[in-house]
């Protein structure tokens, strides 16, 4: 199947430090990819949809200037979350939509943020 | 607007034998398909049946199947002859005309030996 990389799988960081956040579609192009939050013991929340070459779309209550997405490429799209705070610590996963077969979303790893 | 509800946060099963893990939805697309997706305690979403609306017959793949009864808006998730590896979070998902995934709370299924 199709195979979606994210990078950091975990990150560390002081409150009010900025995190980069990438994903990456490594067999196939993505004209859109989402990104989700995901705390504890709870579902995946989507935050926003990332289309190539375009403003990203923010669900409602999602901050777009605390949590920059590009998608600059048909393989790559950033979620960068500015100045953290420790409520920003979170699992977030990202995934890309692929074209083929039922039009299946495949799902990065995720990354473990925690914000000290 | 589309929701997934799942009412159970917790299973139990013994090894070997089968399992059904409950979804309801609502939508108002007259188009939508339903999705499974296991999340193992690594995190990692691994897509494992789907379902589309206007499908005539119940999906199957490997050991997993989906009991979908249009009328009463379920699209129960069957798991048969459980493994150990199969405990993990189950979410059922929905999508409709938006083309973005809406999932439901979750069900933590443990598989004992």
């Amino acid at each position: 199947g199709a195979v979606v990389s994210q990078h950091p799988s975990r990150v560390i960081c002081k409150s009010g430090t900025s995190v980069k956040i990438e994903c990456r579609s490594l067999d196939f192009q993505a004209t859109t990819m989402f990104w989700y939050r995901q705390f504890p013991k709870q579902s995946l929340m989507l935050m926003a949809t990332s289309n190539e070459g375009s403003k990203a779309t923010y669900e409602q209550g999602v901050e777009k200037d605390k949590f920059l997405i590009n998608h600059a490429s048909l393989t790559l799209s950033t979620l960068t979350v500015t100045s953290a705070h420790p409520e920003d610590s979170s699992f977030y996963i990202c995934s890309a939509r692929s074209l083929a077969g039922v039009e299946t979303q495949y799902f990065g790893p995720g990354t473990r943020l925690l914000v000290l | 607007a589309q929701k997934i509800t799942q009412t159970q946060p917790g299973m139990f099963v013994q090894e070997k034998e089968a399992v059904t893990l409950d979804c309801t939805y609502d939508t108002s697309d007259p188009s939508y398909g339903l999705f499974w997706y296991k999340q193992p305690s690594s995190g990692e979403m691994i897509f494992l049946i789907y379902q589309g609306s206007y499908d005539q017959q119940n999906a199957t793949e490997g050991r997993y199947s989906l009991n979908f009864q249009k009328a009463r808006k379920s699209a129960n998730l069957v798991i048969s002859a459980s493994q150990l590896g199969d405990s993990a979070m189950y979410f059922c998902a929905i999508k409709g005309s938006a083309r973005q995934l809406t999932f439901g709370s979750g069900t933590q299924l443990t598989v004992l030996p």
